[in-house]
């Protein structure tokens, strides 16, 4: 079964400044997509950016990019130029499909970030 | 685009009674929509997969006749916690898909229950 890891349960930045969230996970399959969710306060998930794994080139969307390394199972989230608004817990997540063929993803267990101005 | 809503946001209900959670694509087609329940401080846990017009999917541990799930259209699933018990306050988030080609879920803004 696919498998999702953080290893930061926390983090910190100062605004304006860059950081870098990790995930790593398992898996046997070759074609893929990994996501980061974003969720604030609110409790809102939000999609801050997606991956797809046949793609090398790494996703990028505005100040948020993605490290890509399919051979090392590695999908890590740089910020850059941190904002306030950027507190939240972030998840990482990897989509898999189930035996019945209905897809789902997996999350791992989160990373909080915090943005100290 | 993409906005998905629940309703209510939160709801409070005796030990015994049961809930309905609805939610709704609102400017798009879903044709699977996803329920998950997140613990306080923990990651989301996957309950269930519906696709419009066929029985949900459950995952392994969460009770069909507990949780009973309908997708009557491509706009709205819901959720109905039956006979709640305390043990089953949670935040409940639904998600949604639509353009296959995406290959994208989006999510509501989660309903709290507590079940007193």
């Amino acid at each position: 079964a696919q498998t999702v890891t953080q290893s930061q349960p926390e983090m910190s930045v100062q605004e304006a400044e860059t950081v870098t969230l990790s995930c790593t996970y398992d898996t046997s399959e070759s074609d893929y997509y990994l996501f980061w969710y974003k969720q604030p306060p609110s409790r809102q998930m939000i999609l801050v950016i997606r991956q797809e794994a046949y793609k090398q080139q790494n996703a990028t969307e505005n100040r948020f990019s993605v490290n890509f390394q399919k051979a090392a199972k590695s999908f890590s989230l740089k910020i850059s130029d941190s904002q306030l608004g950027d507190a939240a817990m972030y998840f990482c997540a990897y989509r898999t499909l189930t035996q019945g063929g209905s897809e789902k993803l997996v999350f791992g267990k989160g990373t909080k970030l915090t943005v100290n101005p | 685009g993409a906005v998905v809503s629940q309703h209510p946001s939160r709801v409070i209900c005796k030990s015994g009674t049961s809930v309905k959670i609805e939610c709704r694509s609102l400017d798009f087609q879903a044709t699977t929509m996803f329920w998950y329940r997140q613990f306080p401080k923990k990651s989301l846990m996957l309950m269930a997969t519906s696709n419009e017009g066929s029985k949900a999917t459950y995952e392994q541990g969460v009770e069909k006749d507990k949780f009973l799930i309908n997708h009557a259209s491509l706009t709205l699933s819901t959720l109905t916690v039956t006979s709640a018990h305390p043990e089953d306050s949670s935040f409940y988030i639904c998600s949604a898909m639509g353009d296959r080609k995406v290959e994208t879920q989006y999510f509501g803004p989660g309903t709290r229950l507590l079940v007193l």
